[in-house]
C-alpha cells in the first residue's frame, strides 16, 4: 500500500499517560497535516507541515500536544498528559502540488480511547 | 469565524431516484468548496471540488455565493453512492494551503434498492 500509513490503528490509555502517533506520507509529498474527528463530527484541522517546517496551528492544539516532522519525512503526533477529552480518530494526510491543485489524501487513522 | 452546516445527519433514497446533499457555509468572502466522501471501511477521499467544476461519479456541484451554499447533486443515485459524505471550505486566498479545511459535520447517504 503506497498510501498515507498511521500506526498504530487503536490505542487505550489511561488517562495522565502519554501518547505519539506516527504518520508515513505518500513519500512524495511535501505536505503533512494533523486532523481530528470526534464521534459525530468531522474532521478539526489541528496543524500542517510543509516539508520539515510547521506553518500553521489550531487554537485546538494545546500545550499538551506537539507535532514534529524532523526531516520532512514521516511526522508525530505527541499528547501529554491525556484526558478523556482526547479520544478521538487523528488523521493524518498528505499532499503535493501547488496551491490551487492540491488534493489531500487521508490515512485510515489512529482511534485513541483514553480512561 | 468559518462554519460549514450540512442540516441533514441522514438522507435515505432509493436507486435511480435523485438525491441532494445541503451544505452551508458562513464565510464573507470567496471561498473555496469542497465535497469529501468516506465509502464504508475505506479513508476520506475527495470528491470533487467547486474550482474544477466538475462532475465525478455523476455527481455535481454548483456554488451559490447569493445564498452562501454548495449542494451536491447527482440525478440517479446508485446503491454504491451509500456513504458518508463531508462539505468542507478553505478560505482561500486567505490560506496559504488548500489542506487546511472545515469540515461540516457529514451527512450519510443510504441507497436503498
Amino acid at each position: 500500500d503506497t498510501g498515507v500509513s498511521q500506526n498504530p490503528r487503536h490505542k487505550i490509555t489511561k488517562r495522565g499517560q502519554n501518547v505519539t502517533f506516527r504518520c508515513d506520507p505518500i513519500s512524495e509529498h511535501n505536505r503533512l497535516y494533523w486532523y481530528r474527528q470526534t464521534l459525530g463530527q468531522g474532521p478539526e484541522f489541528l496543524t500542517y507541515f510543509q516539508n520539515e517546517a510547521q506553518l500553521e496551528k489550531s487554537r485546538l492544539l494545546s500545550d499538551r500536544f506537539s507535532a514534529e516532522r524532523p526531516k520532512g519525512s514521516f511526522s508525530t503526533l505527541e499528547i501529554q498528559r491525556t484526558e478523556q477529552g482526547d479520544s478521538a480518530m487523528y488523521l493524518c494526510a498528505s499532499s503535493s502540488g501547488t496551491t490551487t491543485n492540491e488534493k489531500l489524501f487521508f490515512g485510515s487513522g489512529t482511534q485513541l480511547s483514553v480512561l | 469565524a468559518q462554519r460549514v452546516t450540512q442540516p441533514e445527519k441522514l438522507l435515505s433514497v432509493f436507486k435511480g431516484a435523485p438525491v441532494e446533499l445541503k451544505c452551508n457555509y458562513s464565510y464573507s468572502g470567496s471561498p473555496e468548496l469542497f465535497w469529501y466522501v468516506q465509502y464504508s471501511r475505506q479513508r476520506l477521499q475527495l470528491l470533487l471540488r467547486h474550482i474544477s467544476r466538475e462532475s465525478i461519479k455523476g455527481f455535481t456541484a454548483d456554488l451559490n455565493k447569493g445564498e452562501t451554499s454548495f449542494h451536491l447533486k447527482k440525478p440517479f443515485a446508485q446503491e454504491e453512492d451509500s456513504a458518508m459524505y463531508y462539505c468542507a471550505l478553505n478560505l482561500s486566498p486567505l490560506s496559504t494551503s488548500y489542506g487546511k479545511l472545515t469540515f461540516g459535520q457529514g451527512t450519510i447517504l443510504t441507497v436503498h434498492p
